[in-house]
């Protein structure tokens, strides 16, 4: 079993749509969640991160953790064109710096 | 452009050959990771730095492999002898906490 598992989609919705990203785990260490956006031939783009479970909010996102089912999941609002990328969800525990990465969700926002 | 640099951008070579990539952090972040992505996959841990020490290493990162980071600053990760399977988008990141990490464009490199 994967460490931390992610849909690879390709998801493809409308312009405007509510967009639901998720990533599930398996280890209870991982204590620092983090969402990256990934567009194509480029290095992932920090978008969001929390360490607590809840919500956070930024603009148009939202990321929210679920720790005592070992969910996460980034909501995008309003989607965009511009959206359409790859989205990576990334793990971390207290005692190391490394990242666990999802296989990533191909999202496409078409007009 | 303050962000964390790579070059080359793209590395083509041919099996056997050793190469050298280089990243350039961002200036005040202290900690420099380098990550591979395979096509289809996230990035895979490889090696990280605090400051000028090699902290923690991956077991992808076989005998071939050897990364540096003299005087803290920019660092190299050189793959000697390369192999098909080398073929990969390989990726610094930069942060002063392991919760944001920022990462550079990457270097692709292709193995014939």
């Amino acid at each position: 079993q994967k460490e931390v598992e992610q849909d690879p989609g390709p998801l493809s919705v409308p312009e405007g749509a509510i967009v639901s990203l998720n990533c599930t785990y398996s280890n209870s260490a991982f204590q620092y969640f983090m969402w990256y956006r990934q567009y194509s031939r480029k290095g992932p783009e920090l978008l969001m991160y929390t360490y607590s479970s809840g919500n956070k909010e930024d603009g148009r996102f939202t990321a929210q953790v679920d720790k005592s089912s070992k969910y996460i999941s980034l909501f995008i609002r309003d989607s965009q064109p511009s959206d359409s990328a790859t989205y990576l969800c990334a793990l971390a525990s207290y005692n190391t710096d490394k990242l666990i990465f999802g296989t990533g969700t191909r999202l496409q926002v078409f007009p | 452009d303050t962000g964390v640099s790579q070059n080359p951008r793209h590395k083509i070579t041919k099996r056997g050959q050793n190469v050298t990539f280089r990243c350039d952090p961002i200036s005040e972040h202290n900690r420099l990771y380098w990550y591979r992505q395979t096509l289809g996959q996230g990035p895979e841990f490889l090696t990280y730095f605090q400051n000028e020490a090699q902290l923690e290493k991956s077991r992808l990162l076989s005998d071939r492999f050897s990364a540096e980071r003299p005087k803290g600053s920019f660092s190299t990760l050189e793959i000697q002898r390369t192999e098909q399977g080398d073929s990969a988008m390989y990726l610094c990141a930069s942060s002063l906490s392991a919760d944001t990490q920022y990462f550079g464009p990457g270097t692709r490199l292709t193995v014939l």
